[in-house]
């Protein structure tokens, strides 16, 4: 069974901001927050992961609660391109760590 | 860089009939993953190498899927006999120090399986 519980869609406006929450309440605290998407029809791609800091790069920004038990993904300015199903996946940060992924945030950015 | 290779990519075959996938991995990443992927759901890991060896594989049905990686390299994963729930799209993917992260997974494009 996957460890986060995420919102199975969420809609965004052009240019706007999109946040996409995930629970992860049963975090260990060896194990990272993981985001990844996969646009329709091609495999899915690393966005960004952190452990207990909010994280930024060039795609997005991770936000991590104090207690680490959920997180939140901020895509900036969205736009047409950033439609695709997002998942968020906690595991260790070694190549033995395991990514058991839900069934994602279906995220539609509309014009 | 050249990113992670499948194929085919697409395949159409009978119950109950025999199917091969071909997976090459980002050059020089030591763990290659393959996933099942049922339409509306998310990636389920079927099976984990870490170079030749099998890390961890209590999701893959043994009964009727296979999979290798001889030479660390390359992975084939086999299903006989296929059955009409096996189909998904089958998605590999590597990681390693090579390229990124030791711990960020690329994938392929994935194989998209019909069992008729």
């Amino acid at each position: 069974d996957a460890k986060t519980t995420q919102p199975p869609s969420m809609d965004c406006a052009e240019g706007r901001a999109a946040n996409l929450p995930c629970n992860h309440s049963t975090i260990s605290g060896n194990e990272y927050v993981y985001w990844y998407r996969q646009i329709h029809s091609q495999g899915p791609q690393y966005i960004i992961h952190g452990l207990k800091n909010n994280e930024t790069n060039e795609m997005a920004s991770l936000i991590i609660t104090e207690d680490r038990k959920s997180s939140t993904l901020i895509l900036p300015h969205a736009t047409l391109r950033d439609t695709a199903v997002y998942y968020c996946i906690v595991r260790v940060a070694t190549n033995a760590g395991k990514s058991t992924f839900g069934d994602g945030t279906t995220l539609t950015v509309k014009p | 860089e050249a990113g992670v290779a499948q194929s085919p990519r697409y395949k159409i075959i009978e119950k109950r009939q025999s199917v091969a996938f071909w997976c090459n991995p980002i050059s020089g990443h030591a763990t290659l993953y393959w996933y099942q992927q049922i339409l509306g759901q998310g990636p389920k890991l079927l099976i984990q190498f870490q170079n030749n060896g099998v890390v961890d594989d209590s999701q893959l049905p043994k009964d009727r899927f296979s999979a290798e990686r001889l030479k660390g390299v390359d992975s084939t994963l086999k299903i006989q006999p296929a059955k009409l729930e096996d189909s998904a799209v089958y998605l590999c993917a590597s990681s390693g120090v090579a390229g990124g992260r030791t711990d960020t997974q690329y994938f392929g494009p994935g194989t998209r399986l019909t069992v008729l």
